[in-house]
């Protein structure tokens, strides 16, 4: 019965490198959304995403930032040429299709903190 | 819009204090409302949620009530420990796909 799922738990990068973070929803849910805490603010909207679709991308820089949820396998979210301003705590949320409301109360994972060095 | 509003912090309590934790909101429609907590280097966890209006939530004896004529949803406990030090969010979610989420207090709880 696990939940949404992320990994890794921490990463480090050097400027310039490229971010990688994973995101493995509950079983069976076929939406994911990724949000970002930026250090002592509250977390923000970044990008909607269902089986190999974007559906909004309204809350991600358009630059350098990118984000995959392939038919198989976890949901990515990528950021290359990281800077010290992309250091801050990303979220993935899931949730499930359904057939009678159009959206349902998602869940959480427990974050990936980026650290740019 | 949707939008949340939360007391600042940080809020420095000492053990067995009354905490009350402030949170209004902005909405169309009929949000439910939640509250996280993120505790010192850990991610996000739900604290508790009221789906509609006059709900109370509750949970590890942190209450709070939806109420739609002042737009509030504050949290509250009766006897905060040590252990409750934490960051405490806010949240509305409006019955799409975007959670509108504070700006978090801090709480301080001190022995």
């Amino acid at each position: 019965n696990a939940g949404v799922m992320q990994n890794p738990r921490h990463l480090v990068r050097r400027r310039g490198q490229e971010a990688r973070l994973r995101c493995s929803p509950v079983k069976g849910h076929s939406h994911v959304y990724w949000y970002r805490q930026l250090p002592e603010e509250g977390l923000k909207f970044m990008v909607y995403l269902q089986k190999e679709n974007i559906i909004d991308e309204s809350g991600m820089p358009k630059e350098r930032f990118s984000a995959e949820f392939p038919k198989e396998g976890p949901s990515i979210l990528r950021i290359q040429q990281v800077v010290r301003g992309d250091s801050a705590a990303y979220f993935c949320a899931s949730s499930p299709q359904t057939s009678g409301q159009l959206y349902t109360e998602a869940f959480f994972g427990q974050g990936t903190r980026l650290t740019v060095v | 819009g949707n939008s949340v509003t939360q007391m600042e912090g940080p809020v420095t309590l000492s053990e067995e204090a009354f905490l009350t934790i402030n949170c209004t909101y902005t909405a169309t429609g009929y949000p439910s409302l939640f509250w996280y907590v993120q505790y010192p280097g850990e991610g996000l966890q739900l604290l508790l949620k009221a789906t509609k209006a006059d709900d109370k939530g509750s949970n590890k004896g942190f209450e709070a009530t939806y109420r739609k004529e002042t737009t509030s949803f504050h949290l509250e406990k009766g006897s905060v420990q040590v252990s409750d030090s934490a960051v405490y969010f806010c949240a509305l979610w409006p019955g799409t796909y975007k959670y509108i989420f504070g700006t978090g207090t801090r709480l301080k709880v001190l022995a």
